[in-house]
């Protein structure tokens, strides 16, 4: 069962532009993890944030939580042709759907 | 230091062959993770081992699915009797200390992609 749900399912945009991806879960968590996933292989980590933070950030990401709405979002600022991949949220071991993000150059 | 390893990355059976995936997690990583990835699709947690207490086998889709851990080691996901739908990559991930605790990130291998013809 997964507990993430992303939305859009999938975003187009240019480069340079900003890219947003929503999150939402059904249950209390302790933390909500990001991953990025390219051509379907396995995942690689981007950010943790835990259930008592609001906003964190990693160089050209920024992640929010709202846990009274039980929703994260991911922004990745000033997005660039390799930033095209699939996104997922994960809370509980549990992953969504994903969002497949396209920059275009 | 080396990641987690998976093999074989490809595997290639015939419908009601038994297939047996190997996962090697990190060294020290206590909690390992087994999912399954169906083409376009997101991942559908299967299987988590914890050390030595007993794993949450809650998101085995039927009992021709089994994993087995032995301590902090390598795992070995077992589908029995294989049918068309089980074709999908199988991703296995180990993390230091159990999610929803410490919050370690998961560590991902490369998957093996099952294709049951």
């Amino acid at each position: 069962s997964q507990q993430g749900e992303e939305d859009p399912q999938a975003l187009s945009i240019q480069e340079g532009e900003n890219a947003t991806m929503n999150c939402s879960y059904k249950t209390s968590i302790n933390n909500l993890q990001w991953y990025r996933q390219n051509s379907g292989r396995g995942l690689v980590h981007l950010i943790l944030i835990r259930s008592n933070e609001r906003e964190k950030h990693s160089g050209r990401l920024r992640v929010t939580l709202d846990t009274s709405k039980k929703s994260s979002s991911l922004l990745i600022t000033a997005s660039r042709a390799a930033d095209t991949a699939s996104y997922f949220c994960a809370t509980d071991r549990r992953f969504g759907a994903g969002t497949r993000l396209t920059v275009k150059p | 230091g080396a990641g987690v390893s998976q093999s074989p990355s490809n595997k290639v059976t015939e419908k009601g062959k038994d297939v047996e995936l190997r996962c090697d997690p990190i060294s020290g990583h206590t909690a390992l993770y087994w999912y399954r990835q169906r083409l376009g699709q997101g991942l559908e947690f299967l299987i988590y081992f914890q050390g030595n207490s007993a794993p949450d086998k809650s998101g085995l889709p039927s009992d021709r699915f089994s994993a087995e851990r032995t301590g902090e080691s390598v795992s070995t996901l077992t589908i029995q009797r294989t049918q068309q739908e089980d074709s999908a990559v199988y991703l296995c991930a180990s993390s230091f200390s159990p999610d929803g605790q410490g919050g370690s990130p998961l560590h991902f291998g490369n998957g093996t992609r099952l294709t049951v013809t």
